[in-house]
């Protein structure tokens, strides 16, 4: 079965510079949240879309962004990067939020 | 804040034996929770799920409890094996009520012995 995709896998920058994480949910579905999982922590909550309008938004920094496209893949748009965004970035899908979510593997972020 | 949280960082249990990894939330309002599986460097992988008009659910080797007059939540797993061993969280969330995003708890490091 299909399940969410997410690339890249890792990813490298430096300080200040920009990253945009890509997701692609498992077809058919029509919500996707995005989480960041620092070293040993639990996932946070970031931000969420429905139908690709905003849904939710949690601790997201004002220094992301992120957006739906007509497809349904989602992007998240990192600038500025500091050190301390190093974490894992997960993307989950689903078609009700009362159907469980599917994760993805993530992307592993480290900001040198 | 109200958070979901599991009272132990880490579990070991001998293989073939039963384990119970607990979780106290503290949102009333919250009326679904999921239990997650992560093992290193993947993604959290759903396990089972219950809500709150139940007091139990049961899956493949796997049984959630729900107490709502405490606030407990628990994911029991018989018979573990070594693939068991990963790290679980509890989630909650308060479905239909315009924030969808998850609330996970601290995560309990669960160890297989052989």
């Amino acid at each position: 079965a299909a399940g969410v995709i997410q690339s890249p896998r890792h990813l490298i920058k430096e300080k200040r510079e920009t990253a945009t994480l890509k997701c692609y949910p498992i077809p058919r579905h029509d919500t996707v949240y995005w989480y960041q999982q620092g070293p040993g922590q639990d996932p946070q909550f970031l931000i969420s879309f429905y139908e690709k309008m905003q849904s939710d938004k949690g601790s997201i920094p004002d220094r992301f962004s992120a957006q739906q496209f007509s497809d349904y893949h989602s992007e998240l748009n990192m600038s500025s990067l500091e050190l301390g965004d190093s974490a894992l970035y997960f993307c989950a899908s689903s078609l009700l939020v009362s159907d469980g979510y599917t994760f993805g593997s993530g992307t592993r972020l480290t900001v040198v | 804040g109200e958070s979901v949280g599991l009272h132990l960082p880490t579990l070991s249990v001998q293989e073939g034996d039963n384990s119970i990894i607990n979780c106290a939330y503290s949102n009333s309002a919250s009326d679904y929770f999921i239990w997650y599986k992560q093992e290193s460097g993947k993604g959290p992988q759903f396990i089972i799920d219950i809500r709150s008009n139940m007091d139990k659910r049961q899956g493949q080797r796997v049984t959630v409890l729900l107490n709502k007059t405490v606030k407990h939540l628990s994911l029991q797993i018989a018979a573990t094996q070594p693939g068991d061993s990963a790290v679980y969280f509890c989630a909650e969330i308060i479905s239909g009520g315009g924030a969808d995003g998850l609330t996970f708890g601290k995560g309990t490091h669960l160890i297989i012995q052989p």
